[in-house]
């Protein structure tokens, strides 16, 4: 299997744009999931096939991917959006997360 | 409503056994594709596992590979995870989570996991 590589951590201030980066050598031919987890809770998917939004997701969270990398956006980030969140693509065999980024809005 | 919940979690020695099982409601289980996911204390996700909706397909991280084993009964809409030789680093809370694959030229392969359960804590240690 292979690697997705996160930045550990990412913080803005309320109502800035977050970005979140995921790399990884076969994201040009996978695509990327991302998934938010709150302290305490299940994680939820808030991103899939790279750049679709699951119904009940805010439409300020949007996808992207180029080449080797993957990117979450949080466009006028909220309070509420402080969360761990980790990509997540498929191999031949299954799959592999990264490592998770700590979001931070204050 | 669509739901998941897990059960069979515990404390267990070492070299020891335990079966997880993940209950589905709300939503037709037979036509799904089903993964276990884990995060140890404090650490990240990791994927475990996967089996297709009728059962013919099932695969494995390494770090489980001939010790772990996922298996599906669609008529009690449930599925299991079948966990031998049970090591320190197996400690964790175990998800199971719906498969919503994606398909291109007819066929389909699994993709996001778009709903999860609450977990169940696995603690190994003497």
């Amino acid at each position: 299997s292979y690697e997705l590589t996160q930045p550990p951590s990412v913080s803005v201030s309320p109502g800035q744009t977050a970005r979140i980066t995921c790399s990884g050598d076969a994201l040009p031919k996978k695509y990327a999931y991302w998934y938010q987890q709150k302290s305490g809770q299940a994680p939820v998917l808030v991103i899939y096939e790279d750049s679709k939004r699951p119904s009940g997701i805010p439409e300020r969270f949007s996808g992207s991917s180029s080449g080797t990398m993957a990117t979450l956006t949080i466009s006028g980030a909220q309070v509420e959006d402080e969360a761990d969140y980790y990509c997540y693509s498929t191999d031949s065999s299954g799959g592999v997360f990264g490592g998770g980024t700590k979001l931070t809005v204050l | 409503q669509v739901q998941l919940v897990e059960s069979g979690g515990g404390v267990v020695q070492p070299g020891r056994s335990l079966r997880l099982s993940c209950a589905a409601s709300g939503f037709t289980f037979s036509s799904y594709g089903m993964h276990w996911v884990r995060q140890a204390p404090g650490k990240g996700l990791e994927w475990v596992a996967v089996i297709w909706y009728d059962g013919s397909n099932k695969y494995y991280a390494d770090s489980v590979k001939g010790r772990f084993t996922i298996s599906r009964d669609n008529s009690k809409n449930t599925l299991y995870l079948q966990m031998n030789s049970l090591r320190a680093e197996d400690t964790a809370v175990y998800y199971c989570a719906r498969d919503r694959p994606w398909c291109s030229g007819g066929s389909c392969y699994p993709g996001a996991f778009d709903i999860w359960g609450q977990g169940t804590m696995v603690t190994v240690s003497s």
